[in-house]
C-alpha cells in the first residue's frame, strides 16, 4: 500500500518550454503533497506544499509563476516548470501524506522524474 | 542558523558488521526525526520514523535513537547486507511544521563482500 507515482519519470526538453511533472497517489488519498528537488550529491530541497482544492505554498526564493502547481483532486498533483531553462534541469520529486486521515505522519515518496533542459 | 548534517563522507563496512550513521542538528526542535533510504536515480523509501518523547525505534535489522539534549540521532543497520548499500537520509519534522520535512545531505553507505 502507499504508492506514489510519477510521470514521466525523464524528459528532456529545449529552453524555453514548459514540462508538466504529475504526481498520483495510488491507493490512498493525499490531503497534501509535496514537491522537492534534488541536485546533484546533494539533499531533497522543499519547494512547495499543496492541499487538495487550495493554492500552493512555495518555500522561500521558490518562483511560484516559474513552477505552477496544480491538486486538482486528493489522488493528483501537477507541477508545470514554465519556460525552462539550463539551471532547471534537476531530479524532482513528490511525495503524498495522509495525514489527515491516518495516525501516521509518514510521506510517501514519488520515484521521481528527471528533467534536462538543453 | 539551522543545520542538519550527516556526514558526507561515504561509510564503508564488511557485511554482517553493524553500520552506524549519525544525524546531528542545530537550531530545531523537532517533533519527529525520519530515516529514509535512497538508491541513485530513485526517490526516497521511509524506513522509521522516532517521536521527541521516544529514545529508541526498532524494526527488523533496523534501530534508530533519538537523544533531543544531544541533539542527535544515530541509525543502526544490524548484520549488514550488500543491498543495504544505499544513501541513507535523516529529515526532522518541527512542530507545528504542516508535515514539512527538512532532508539532511544523507550519507552513502557500502557494504562490502
Amino acid at each position: 500500500g502507499a504508492v506514489v507515482s510519477q510521470h514521466p519519470s525523464r524528459v528532456i526538453c529545449k529552453s524555453g518550454t514548459s514540462v508538466k511533472i504529475e504526481c498520483r497517489s495510488l491507493d490512498f488519498q493525499a490531503t497534501t503533497m509535496f514537491w522537492y528537488r534534488q541536485f546533484p550529491k546533494q539533499s531533497l530541497m522543499l519547494m512547495a506544499t499543496s492541499n487538495e482544492g487550495s493554492k500552493a505554498t512555495y518555500e522561500q526564493g521558490v518562483e511560484k509563476d516559474k513552477f505552477l502547481i496544480n491538486h486538482a483532486s486528493l489522488t493528483l498533483s501537477t507541477l508545470t516548470v514554465t519556460s525552462a531553462h539550463p539551471e532547471d534541469s534537476s531530479f524532482y520529486i513528490c511525495s503524498a501524506s495522509d495525514r489527515g486521515n491516518s495516525l501516521t505522519d509518514t510521506q510517501y515518496f514519488g520515484p521521481g522524474t528527471r528533467l534536462t533542459v538543453l | 542558523s539551522q543545520k542538519i548534517e550527516q556526514n558526507s563522507e561515504a561509510l564503508n563496512i564488511q557485511e554482517g558488521k553493524t553500520a552506524t550513521l549519525t544525524c546531528n542538528y542545530t537550531n530545531y526542535s523537532p517533533a519527529y526525526l525520519q530515516w529514509y533510504r535512497q538508491d541513485p536515480g530513485r526517490g526516497p523509501v521511509f524506513l522509521l520514523l522516532i517521536r521527541e518523547n521516544e529514545k529508541e525505534k526498532r524494526k527488523e535489522r533496523l534501530k534508530v535513537t533519538f537523544d533531543t539534549t544531544l541533539k542527535q540521532s544515530l541509525f543502526h543497520i544490524t548484520a549488514s547486507q550488500p543491498a543495504d548499500s544505499a544513501t541513507y537520509l535523516c529529515a526532522l519534522e518541527v512542530t507545528g511544521g504542516g508535515n514539512k520535512l527538512t532532508f539532511g545531505t544523507g550519507t552513502q553507505l557500502k557494504v562490502e563482500l
